[in-house]
């Protein structure tokens, strides 16, 4: 079975850094994604990691580490609109449609 | 482009009663999905498509059927609800790119249908 496992939910400090783990134990692996979802709306792309190290992209950034079966979001300068939940992804195979999802991390940014 | 639209965005049904959720999407994707996402658990894969005239069985197929007779459109039907269907319906969409390409094949998702069934 495919396993993915988020803290369910999480608090943090406008203007701070939070960092959201993701563990993952899959009977494969071909690239790990994380999505913001806010209430009410439609999950968004917001990083894909296939090798390991880390992807920066503006205030987001995303590790992998497949050795470990380990990733992280992290988030900087935190703004009220980052509250959400962040979803961890798995690609288990070469298909598109082999993609596990964990639970879900609910971020609430406080002032 | 509206990227990917779903209809209708809420319904209430009555347990027994049939209906078709409709998916469209105008980025010219191979593939399609339809998932459903509950309470306390992540996105569950209905079913999926991987091109025009083609469906296949994800996670949680019992209760559900599809059709994809044009590559933009993804129907979802439920043939008789049940309270269990009640749910946030998902629709999704991948362009898988050329074999051996560069391709996150990443999924783009719509903004939700919202389904109880009494």
């Amino acid at each position: 079975g495919q396993n993915i496992d988020q803290p369910t939910e999480m608090t943090a400090t406008e203007g701070a850094i939070v960092q959201i783990n993701c563990t993952y134990q899959t009977s494969g692996f071909n690239g790990l994604f994380w999505y913001q979802q806010h209430a009410g709306e439609a999950p968004t792309f917001l990083s894909y990691n296939v090798l390991d190290g880390l992807e920066e992209k503006g205030r987001f950034s995303s590790f992998l580490s497949r050795s470990k079966g380990y990733s992280y979001l992290l988030l900087k300068e935190l703004q009220m609109k980052d509250s959400a939940s962040y979803l961890c992804a798995v690609r288990t195979g070469a298909g598109s449609y082999q993609l596990t999802f964990g639970k879900g991390t609910k971020l609430s940014v406080i002032p | 482009n509206a990227g990917v639209t779903q209809t209708p965005k809420f319904r209430v049904l009555k347990t027994g009663q049939s209906m078709t959720l409709l998916c469209a999407q105008d980025m010219n994707h191979e593939y399609m999905y339809w998932y459903r996402q509950d309470p306390g658990m992540g996105l569950r894969l209905i079913h999926y498509s991987v091109g025009e005239g083609t469906t296949a069985k994800g996670e949680v197929p019992d209760g559900y059927n599809v059709s994809r007779l044009k590559k933009q459109n993804f129907l979802l039907g439920l043939e008789s609800a049940a309270p269990s269907q009640t749910s946030v319906y998902f629709c999704a969409s991948s362009y898988p790119g050329l074999a051996g390409g560069p391709s996150t094949d990443t999924q783009y998702f719509g903004p939700g249908t919202r389904l109880t069934v009494l």
